[in-house]
């Protein structure tokens, strides 16, 4: 079974640009959440989404959206982008069920000049 | 707030010593809890899962870790550490009603010393 796959791997952007980047969970999986994670403030959840509705929501601007398809493929987006949005951005999968573990890809690095 | 605290950012061993990375978590409700590993550019791997099935829970490559709710407490441990453990571990809580949203530690970076 294949596992989550996100891409790309690398990515540079400049300041004011938007960045689109891609989840696929593992065949299945109806749930996907977004995570950011940075040298300073840790692994944060960004949102979750299951069933192409967003079903939990961290706390970050609205500059940070995201979206679900029909076959349960992710995608995050982030407009305006700013120095700190650089960060590592994950995608977990999971049936959608509470409190169960989630697996992760391997994530997408974003670099903002 | 829901929370989880990791009490040290910087463990180090040496190799075939035990290992011990503390965790704390905030006792609003009954939490979920986890251990997740991440080794240098790569994802997060879950180690082990608390379920309320048993205190002491067995996980993969040898680590276990003891839920003591007295003590709000989920420390990680492994009799013998080996050069592969050195990465990135975090405690991780999740709690009712909560679909996806996980709540990480500051995580512990393991060193192991030849």
């Amino acid at each position: 079974k294949a596992g989550v796959t996100q891409t790309p791997r690398y990515l540079i952007k400049t300041r004011g640009q938007q960045v689109t980047l891609s989840c696929s969970p593992i065949s299945g999986h109806r749930s996907v959440s977004w995570y950011q994670q940075t040298p300073g403030q840790g692994l944060q959840f960004l949102f979750e989404y299951f069933s192409e509705t967003q079903r939990n929501k961290g706390n970050f601007p609205g500059r940070f959206s995201g979206r679900q398809f029909s076959n349960s493929r992710s995608e995050m987006n982030v407009s305006t982008l700013e120095l700190g949005d650089s960060a590592l951005y994950l995608c977990a999968s999971s049936l959608g069920l509470e409190n169960e573990k989630l697996f992760f890809g391997s994530g997408t690095q974003l670099s903002v000049l | 707030a829901q929370s989880v605290t990791q009490l040290d950012s910087h463990v180090s061993v040496s190799e075939g010593t035990p290992v011990l990375l503390r965790c704390n978590y905030s006792s609003s409700y009954s939490p979920s809890l986890f251990w997740y590993v991440q080794h240098p550019n790569k994802g997060l791997q879950l180690l082990l899962k608390y379920t309320s099935a048993a205190t002491l829970v067995k996980g993969i490559n040898g680590f276990e870790a003891e839920f003591k709710k007295s003590e709000t407490s989920f420390h990680l441990t492994k009799p013998s550490a080996h050069m592969s453990d050195a990465a990135e571990y975090f405690c991780v809580v999740s709690y009712s009603g909560n679909t996806g949203k996980l709540i990480f530690g500051q995580g512990t970076t393991l060193q192991v010393k030849p």
